[in-house]
């Protein structure tokens, strides 16, 4: 089956901790993106890759740190510098034709709480 | 002003109901506009694209309107299954190829017997 995966799906982690997120495409994909959702709220963006070794800071960056050592891998970390990690993090990728109509598909998520 | 503004809601509508959803969106280089839905702590997937000339999905209608940086989608013959959040996104690439889509906040849904 094609598509993305996360995990794990709930994490939980005591102040201080860094962890990493887990998100693999097998869509053979170029582009990823990370994601992060708070109730109530849309999804902003952490980081982004258009293609292998190569990534930019999205709108929150700050805490976070990713990788992108192969196509169908992009791990984030949540660093202790993180101040309000606690949220709902998505990992999406996007076929990167030069298309601006090119959709972006989700993975299923993992939930992150901070003890 | 947020880029991407949406009702929040709640709907709370009947089945068989038909019910209209709006957003508009600050950026007017924007290249191209969708809706997802979101189910309760699920991911958003992808409802449909929406065209500048409009387009219809069977149940679903999405409209956009450039000159007034707006989007609609329709819904009708609602069914229980229809509840979620809809999500209205926005690409604010504004020229550069990454595809950065912007989200709106989500309007909740709620079908009922």
């Amino acid at each position: 089956d094609g598509g993305i995966t996360q995990s794990p799906k709930y994490l939980f982690r005591k102040e201080g901790q860094n962890v990493t997120l887990s998100c693999e495409q097998n869509l053979n994909h170029d582009a990823m993106y990370w994601y992060r959702q708070d109730p109530g709220q849309g999804l902003r963006l952490i980081y982004y890759s258009q293609i292998v070794n190569d990534f930019q800071k999205g709108d929150i960056a700050e805490g976070y740190s990713v990788s992108r050592e192969k196509k169908e891998s992009f791990p984030l970390t949540v660093t202790s510098a993180q101040k309000n990690p606690t949220a709902f993090y998505l990992c999406a990728s996007r076929s990167s034709g030069g298309d601006f109509t090119d959709t972006q598909y989700f993975g299923p998520g993992t939930r992150l709480t901070v003890l | 002003r947020k880029e991407v503004e949406q009702d929040p809601g709640p709907f709370n509508v009947p089945e068989g109901a038909t019910v209209a959803f709006n957003c508009t969106y600050s950026n007017s280089a924007s290249q191209s506009f969708f809706w997802y839905r979101q189910d309760c702590r699920k991911e958003p997937k992808l409802l449909m694209s929406v065209y500048s000339s409009g387009n219809e999905d069977g149940r679903f209608t999405a409209q956009l309107n450039r000159a007034s940086q707006y989007i609609s989608l329709l819904i009708r013959d609602s069914k229980l299954s229809d509840s979620a959040t809809y999500l209205c996104v926005v690409n604010s690439a504004g020229g550069t190829s990454y595809g950065k889509l912007t989200f709106g906040q989500g309007t909740i849904l709620t079908v009922h017997p």
